[in-house]
């Protein structure tokens, strides 16, 4: 069975870090992966993604500079360090792969 | 703001079928595969269309996917009320070096 399992998110203050973690099973992992987003009754944005050897990855212009994707495969798992937190990057964040889509982890930036 | 167009809903009865329209240009839907996207209310997204046509298993054939030049579609025959959700477009821009979603469509089952 296929599974995405994001983990890592919660409340933080604007300004402050946090770090998603997304492990796969039942796939094979070594294929590029992504991360999307969607605010509260917003649509899909796409956030980053990385090649299956971390060599290349890609950033949506409003979070350059802020997010870094990372990955292991050794561990199948995927992160998010997310640092300079805003308002307006409170949403679910999806852990993605080609054909699959985790259950996602909200993340809420608030004072 | 998106740079995929997508009608913002579309309607019809059961049995019947509707098309959602995904509207782009040469940088993104013109020179790379799209992908299809359902989201159930209160649900993850899951992959409908891949590769322009290509349906992953388990997804019925009633969805099909189609794209010429800077646009695509999908179809949806014999709708269901199952059917009710959101439905988004996504492709790689090269411009952008990002991967774009278009604006949504919200599918209602009348």
């Amino acid at each position: 069975e296929v599974q995405l399992v994001e983990s890592g998110g919660g409340l933080v203050q604007p300004g402050g870090s946090l770090r998603l973690s997304c492990a796969a099973s039942g796939f094979t992992f070594s294929n590029w992966m992504n991360w999307v987003r969607q605010a509260p009754g917003k649509g899909l944005e796409w956030v980053a993604n990385i090649k299956q050897d971390g060599s290349e990855k890609y950033y949506v212009d409003s979070v350059k500079g802020r997010f870094t994707i990372s990955r292991d495969n050794a561990k199948n798992s995927l992160y998010l360090q997310m640092n300079s937190l805003r308002a307006e990057d409170t949403a679910v964040y999806y852990c993605v792969s080609k054909h699959y889509w985790g259950q996602g982890t909200l993340v809420t930036v608030s004072s | 703001q998106s740079v995929l167009t997508q009608p913002p809903s579309v309607s019809a009865a059961p049995g019947q079928k509707v098309t959602i329209s995904c509207s782009g240009s040469n940088s993104n839907i013109g020179n790379d595969f799209v992908s299809w996207y359902q989201q159930l209310p209160g649900t993850a997204p899951k992959l409908l269309i891949y590769d322009n046509n290509q349906r992953p298993s388990g997804i019925p054939d009633r969805f099909s996917g189609s794209k010429s030049g800077t646009s695509a579609t999908l179809g949806i025959t014999g709708l269901q009320t199952g059917d009710e959700a959101d439905y988004y477009c996504g492709t790689w821009d090269s411009s952008l070096s990002a991967y774009v979603f278009g604006t949504g469509t919200k599918v209602t089952v009348l």
